[in-house]
C-alpha cells in the first residue's frame, strides 16, 4: 500500500503526558499536512510542510504542539502536556507541488483520548 | 470558516442516484470546488473537484451552475458503502483546505 500511513492508529493517555504521532506521506509528495478533527466536525487545518520547512501554522497550533519533518519525509506532531480537550482524531494527508489542483490524500489517522 | 453550506443529512436509497448540493454563493473565480468524503473512522477521501465545466470520474460527477454559486455532487448508482460524510469545499490552488461539517449521506437498503 503506498498510501499516506499514520501511527499509532490510536493513543489513550493521562492528562499531562507527552504524546507524540507519526505520518508518512505518499514518497513522491514533497507536501505534508496536519489536521485535527473532533466528534461531528471536519478536519481542522494544523500545519502544513513544504519539503522540511513548516510553511504554515494554524493559530489553533497552541504552543503545547509541535511538529517536525526533519529530512523532508515523514514528519511528527508532539503534543506536551496533554489536555482533555486534546482528544481528537489526528489527521495526516500529503500532496504533490507544482502546478495543477493537487488534491490532498489522507491518512487513516490517529485516534488519541486524553483520560 | 466554510465557504460552503451544505445539507445536515441526506437519506438516499441503495441503486438510486444521490444528488448532493452545495451553495458557494461567495465563490471567486479563481476558486475550485472540490469534494471529499469521509467513512466513518476512516481519513476524508477525494472525490472529484471542477472549476466551470461539470465533471465526471469513476467515482462521481460534479454539475456546476454557470454562475458558479452552487454545485452538485452526483453518484449514480448509490450503494450502502456510499454512506459517509461528503464535504464540499472551495479553495485557491496553493491553500489549504477549509472544511465544514458536510452532509451525512445515509444509503438505505
Amino acid at each position: 500500500d503506498t498510501g499516506v500511513s499514520q501511527n499509532p492508529r490510536h493513543k489513550i493517555t493521562k492528562r499531562g503526558q507527552n504524546v507524540t504521532f507519526r505520518c508518512d506521506p505518499i514518497s513522491e509528495h514533497n507536501r505534508l499536512y496536519w489536521y485535527r478533527q473532533t466528534l461531528g466536525q471536519g478536519p481542522e487545518f494544523l500545519t502544513y510542510f513544504q519539503n522540511e520547512a513548516q510553511l504554515e501554522k494554524s493559530r489553533l497550533l497552541s504552543d503545547r504542539f509541535s511538529a517536525e519533518r526533519p529530512k523532508g519525509s515523514f514528519s511528527t506532531l508532539e503534543i506536551q502536556r496533554t489536555e482533555q480537550g486534546d482528544s481528537a482524531m489526528y489527521l495526516c494527508a500529503s500532496s504533490p507541488s507544482g502546478s495543477g489542483v493537487n488534491e490532498q490524500f489522507f491518512g487513516p489517522g490517529t485516534r488519541l483520548t486524553v483520560l | 470558516d466554510a465557504k460552503t453550506t451544505q445539507p445536515t443529512s441526506m437519506d438516499c436509497a441503495e441503486g438510486r442516484a444521490a444528488n448532493l448540493p452545495c451553495n458557494h454563493s461567495t465563490i471567486s473565480g479563481n476558486e475550485y470546488v472540490y469534494w471529499y468524503r469521509q467513512i466513518h473512522s476512516q481519513g476524508p477521501q477525494y472525490i472529484i473537484h471542477g472549476l466551470k465545466n461539470n465533471e465526471t470520474n469513476e467515482m462521481a460527477s460534479l454539475i456546476i451552475t454557470e454562475d458558479r454559486k452552487s454545485s452538485t455532487l452526483i453518484l449514480p448508482h448509490a450503494t450502502l458503502r456510499d454512506t459517509a460524510v461528503y464535504y464540499c469545499i472551495v479553495r485557491v490552488y496553493g491553500q489549504n483546505f477549509v472544511f465544514g461539517p458536510g452532509t451525512r449521506l445515509s444509503v438505505l437498503p
